[in-house]
């Protein structure tokens, strides 16, 4: 296993167009996190899913984004009807964990969105 | 409400001296996890060094080592001997452990002087 794995690593695309984005954790990582970065800032959590249950959504996260995981294993985030503002780096990240102690979060490159 | 502040947009250094980035947080825990992470330029995120705040020691990976003020809720960054691929953005994180989410700060930039 080679890591966490994000495809496509960039997506031009017009305003109001829909795109999804796929992530690939490590295999054995039973948590999957997505994040969205802008320039010059740190990650946002947008939402994570335990298996293939989503657990928290950010407020971030309005009605036109939407991530599933549907078997436990890679997740896709979807984003519909693309605005200017959704322009960032959408970032994803697997982890195990087993009880209450924190475990290392393991990233993917980053997919970046440009909306035009 | 949980902040993780990082002063510093931008720090420059010479190649092979020690630098020092700078993190200060809020938070009414006491249980809780620090952490820094470094993002390369067009590279993914990487964990450099994690301090759990029961932990009076100071936590230390190699050439980085981090200052550890539990109250002044202070977590800075010490890199030694600084190398060229030391460059890139790095970000200070809190977190109260894995149900919870990771708290970032703005990120400090590095630039490694040959």
């Amino acid at each position: 296993d080679t890591g966490v794995s994000q495809d496509p690593r960039h997506k031009i695309t017009k305003r109001g167009q829909n795109v999804t984005f796929r992530c690939d954790p490590i295999s054995e990582h039973n948590r999957l996190y997505w994040y969205r970065q802008t320039l010059g800032q740190g990650p946002e959590f947008l939402t994570y899913f335990q298996n293939e249950a989503q657990l928290e959504k950010s407020r971030l996260l309005s009605d036109r984004f939407s991530a599933e995981r549907p078997k436990g294993s890679f997740s896709t985030l979807e984003i519909q009807r693309t605005e200017q503002g959704d322009s960032a780096m959408y970032l994803c990240a697997s982890s195990f964990v087993s009880g209450g102690a924190y475990n290392e979060q393991f990233f993917g490159p980053g997919t970046r969105l440009t909306v035009l | 409400a949980q902040t993780v502040t990082q002063s510093q947009p931008e720090m420059s250094v010479q190649e092979a001296e020690t630098v020092t980035l700078s993190c200060t947080y809020d938070t009414s825990e006491s249980d809780y996890y620090l952490f820094w992470y470094k993002q390369p330029p067009s590279r993914q995120m990487i964990l450099v060094i994690r301090q759990e705040a029961y932990k009076q020691q100071n936590a230390t990976e190699n050439r980085f080592s981090v200052n550890f003020q539990k109250a002044a809720k202070s977590f800075s960054l010490k890199i030694s001997d600084s190398q060229l691929g030391d460059a890139a953005m790095y970000f200070c994180a809190y977190n109260l452990g894995s149900n919870y989410q990771l708290i970032w700060g703005a990120g400090t930039k590095l630039i490694i002087k040959p």
